[in-house]
């Protein structure tokens, strides 16, 4: 899987929005972004994943630049359970074995 | 919603002892995976599993290490022998699908202490 790279940790008020960067400059025309995120003490937990358009699901929101090479992870409203590592992965068409990076530590401050 | 079942939730074994981790992946997934978090550490790519075989294996899966499906809903992972520093978190995964687009469920994984 090409390499990722992401702030090691941000901080969020609740209830505002926040914006998870990612940089993938050697994506692949098919390598997929997916995100996931590990609450504390928990499995990681996947949250959205996209190829080349924007998407939205009852988690988050996804923003793909238009040349693939960065991502953002869009949370619309902090709450206090979203606190976790976020990890922005890139999935090829090929190998099986998705890998995890340091991720971001997201802390949301009430 | 369903959801990958792992047991034991902690296992204390000492070192130089076997053991098997347990997983019941989502019923109609056909690959399987197996992770593990030292503590404070990253995730860790163990394993992937389709079909009754490896599909892909990390640098970490050695010999020491196997995988199984035994019958048509569990799947485990040993430890032949274990040591201190195989002391971590285990989680299994499941999908539908290969690479690509495909979502991982993760279990909430298995804690294993080594004395």
């Amino acid at each position: 899987d090409a390499k990722t790279t992401q702030p090691n940790s941000m901080e969020s008020n609740e209830e505002e929005p926040v914006h998870l960067p990612c940089n993938h400059s050697t994506i692949s025309g098919t390598d997929y972004i997916h995100w996931y995120r590990q609450l504390p003490s928990q499995g990681p937990e996947y949250v959205i994943h996209g190829l080349t358009s924007n998407v939205n699901n009852r988690m988050a929101s996804l923003a793909i630049a238009e040349d693939r090479k960065s991502s953002t992870l869009i949370l619309h409203r902090a709450t206090l359970r979203d606190a976790a590592v976020y990890y922005c992965i890139l999935r090829d068409a090929i190998n099986n074995d998705m890998r995890f990076g340091a991720g971001t530590r997201l802390t949301v401050k009430p | 919603e369903p959801e990958v079942t792992q047991t034991p939730s902690h296992q204390v074994t000492q070192m130089g002892q076997e053991v098997i981790l347990r997983c019941v992946p989502i019923s109609n997934h056909l690959y399987f995976y197996w992770y593990r978090q030292i503590l404070g550490q990253k995730v860790e790519f163990l394993v992937s599993f389709y079909n009754n075989e490896i599909s892909e294996k990390s640098e970490i899966f050695d010999d020491q290490f196997s995988v199984e499906r035994p019958d048509g809903s569990n799947f485990t992972l040993k430890i032949r022998s274990t040591k201190l520093e195989d002391s971590a978190m285990y989680f299994c995964a499941s999908s539908e699908s290969g690479a690509g687009a495909n979502v991982l469920t993760f279990g909430a994984g298995s804690r294993l202490t080594v004395l």
